[in-house]
């Protein structure tokens, strides 16, 4: 059965910490996502990478950044949390873009005090 | 910019009723498309996908969902829901050799018993 684990599911830091959210997959997949999930604004993608250390921007990549140095392992950087990230994160996995399918996790709750 | 729209917010139905939710995506060029379901408390998970082919596409649960090229549109169908299937549902959107995914804001639907 496929798999993507994050590693914490809820998370409480305070403004200005270094956060560190992490993803693995166990299906072998080329692709890996954040998007960041809010009520009202849907999924928002944040971060993709298509091979291990490439990345690409999403739609919000600002005050994030993404690490990929091993292809089963996707991880998300808050440099510098502010209260505007306190949010929903999910990290998700796909074969290639031709298969399309995204397999999600279960999701990290950060909140930023 | 690629963008998804989806029409209703919240959706609520009793239980037997039809279901249509719309979603209408902005890229004029070949795209991949996909309706996912976020049941409460659950991952997000695949609910069907339209690569090419037959535009009706028939997903898991009884779903479906009819691709209109000149509408730009990937509208979800249910002859007659069940309680069951309250949950958000996103649509998704990703262009033909992109690996990016875009989706848009959601719809709660929320099934009287």
């Amino acid at each position: 059965d496929v798999k993507v684990t994050q590693s914490s599911r809820y998370l409480v830091k305070r403004t200005g910490e270094k956060v560190f959210l992490e993803c693995v997959q166990d299906m072998d997949h080329e692709n890996m996502f954040w998007y960041r999930q809010d009520p009202g604004l849907g999924l928002r993608l944040i971060y993709f990478s298509y091979d291990v250390k490439m990345k690409e921007k999403g739609d919000i990549p600002e005050g994030y950044s993404v690490s990929r140095e091993k292809k089963e392992r996707f991880s998300l950087i808050l440099e510098s949390a502010s209260t505007n990230q306190t949010s929903m994160y999910l990290c998700a996995s796909s074969l290639s873009s031709i298969t399309g399918e995204l397999f999600f996790g279960e999701g990290s709750r950060l909140t930023v005090l | 910019a690629q963008s998804v729209s989806q029409h209703n917010h919240h959706v609520i139905l009793s239980e037997a009723a039809s279901l249509e939710l719309g979603c209408n995506y902005s890229y004029g060029g070949t795209v991949n498309l996909f309706w996912y379901v976020q049941y409460p408390g659950q991952h997000l998970q695949l609910l069907l996908k339209y690569f090419s082919g037959d535009p009706l596409v028939k997903g898991i649960k009884g779903f479906e969902a009819e691709f209109i090229k000149s509408k730009f549109s990937f509208n979800l169908r249910k002859p007659s829901v069940q309680w069951s299937d309250t949950a958000e549902y996103f649509c998704a959107v990703n262009e033909e050799r992109d690996d990016k995914i875009i989706f848009g804001k959601g719809t709660r639907l929320h099934i009287l018993p």
